[in-house]
């Protein structure tokens, strides 16, 4: 198994451009969950999806963070606009519900 | 909400010493899992620990589920330079509750 697929790895961005997180999870997963790392505030749940279903999204900052998964292999986390502080690692983990959590390589995110 | 802080922050250790972190929860927890990163990685899967007063080696790894559920801790015995990264535990709250991963100790070790 390939494990979490995301892309891009490294996404260099002005203030203000829409950014696009991709994710593919681990086949037969059902639960998907998207964090996002920085030193100041660790490591921080934003939304987890359940069989394509958004479940809990109270830990997305603002309303320009935007998340969807279509179908069970695909997930994709938008920023509209971006801003500086945005700026941050942001993981894909997949899971079978309360089970231990497989983590993407991560996307290392710029926003100058 | 449920908050799960770990202490220490940091800790440098000499290659050979022992370490241990600490992991508190301000909610009974149902599981508590433990996760490592390594410098410029990704969070990878240690153990889950379900039962109250549980205890699961890995190796030199220990790791303890307190009575109340409510806390934990990792201890790593006669460390190796291949020990470096951050140890996060992360708790999951009874009643299908999200995973709250906790702030992290970040582990140094040195030759």
């Amino acid at each position: 198994d390939a494990g979490v697929i995301q892309s891009p790895r490294h996404e260099v961005t002005e203030m203000g451009q829409e950014v696009t997180l991709r994710c593919k999870p681990i086949s037969g997963h059902n639960s998907l969950f998207w964090y996002r790392q920085t030193m100041m505030r660790g490591l921080e749940l934003l939304i987890y999806f359940n069989n394509n279903v958004p479940i809990d999204d109270s830990g997305m900052p603002e309303d320009r963070f935007s998340a969807k998964m279509p179908n069970a292999s695909f997930s994709t986390l938008k920023i509209q606009p971006s801003e500086p502080r945005d700026s941050a690692v942001y993981f894909c983990a997949s899971s079978l519900l309360f089970h231990e959590q497989y983590f993407g390589p991560g996307t290392r995110l710029t926003v100058t | 909400g449920q908050q799960v802080m770990q202490i220490p922050q940091y800790q440098h250790v000499q290659e050979g010493e022992d370490f241990t972190t600490y992991c508190n929860s301000s909610t009974t927890l149902s599981n508590i899992q433990w996760y490592k990163q390594r410098p410029g990685g990704h969070p990878v899967f240690l153990i889950q620990l379900v039962k109250s007063g549980e205890v699961k080696k890995q190796k030199r790894l220990t790791f303890q589920f307190g009575e109340a559920k409510k806390n934990s801790s990792l201890h790593i015995t006669a460390t190796q330079t291949t020990d470096v990264g951050t140890y996060f535990c992360a708790g999951e709250g009874t009643g299908f509750q999200k995973l709250v991963f906790g702030t992290g100790t970040r582990l140094l070790v040195s030759p």
